[in-house]
């Protein structure tokens, strides 16, 4: 079946710095990418659409500044958090589909702590 | 626009016992429907779908959901549920095959011995 693989797991990085998290879909070419945020104990939200060579699309209220996305081959994309401050720490899950027999696949998500 | 509700944040039950997640959704055109089940610390992974024909869909797990056209609902069952069941249980819509996801608030599902 569809594999996407998200990497790192987990990330710890310190204020003011910038972070890199991958997302790649291992078995299928995904011509879209999704990224979503998760805060505790509360339900994932959609940040961004991430489509192959183009610029990403971003919701309402999401700083395309802070949150860089680049999908630069159908098997890739990647979410570089900028300037990181702790409010940003997060659990960060991609999720990416390439045909509608596939569905949307997750990735195992990243936890990110800015201290 | 899309919405999803799920209308229980916590459902405890004892194991082997049967059980219903509810989920409500909220749209003016045909959406797909979608159960996702969440551990600890790990990524969504995909329990069922509805896109379209038989309104009873059975996925993994033994997990099966009804789309209710009527009621705009989704809920989601299982006969008898195992201890590993326990996790966070997630329904949401797509606008057709966007891809795009708008996702309930998220069910936990606490299964006791």
């Amino acid at each position: 079946g569809a594999v996407v693989s998200q990497h790192p797991s987990r990330v710890i990085c310190k204020s003011g710095t910038s972070v890199k998290i991958e997302c790649r879909s291992l078995d299928f070419q995904a011509t879209t990418m999704f990224w979503y945020r998760q805060f505790p104990k509360k339900s994932l939200m959609l940040m961004a659409t991430s489509n192959e060579g183009s610029k990403a699309t971003y919701e309402q209220g999401v700083e395309k500044d802070k949150f860089l996305i680049n999908h630069a081959s159908l098997t890739l994309s990647t979410l570089t958090v900028t300037s990181a401050h702790p409010e940003d720490s997060s659990f960060y899950i991609c999720s990416a589909t390439g045909d509608r027999d596939y569905g949307y696949t997750f990735g195992s998500g990243t936890r990110l702590t800015v201290v | 626009a899309q919405s999803v509700t799920q209308l229980d944040s916590q459902v405890p039950v004892f194991e082997e016992a049967p059980v219903e997640l509810r989920c409500n959704y909220s749209s003016s055109v045909s959406v797909y429907l979608f159960w996702y089940v969440q551990y600890p610390n790990q990524g969504l992974q995909l329990l069922l779908k509805y896109l379209s024909g038989s309104t009873l869909v059975k996925g993994i797990n033994g997990f099966e959901a009804e789309f209710n056209k009527s009621q705009t609902s989704f809920h989601l069952r299982k006969p008898s549920v195992h201890i590993s069941d326990t996790a966070e249980y997630f329904c949401a819509v797509s606008r057709g095959n966007t891809g795009k996801l708008i996702f309930g608030q998220g069910t936990t599902l606490q299964v006791k011995p």
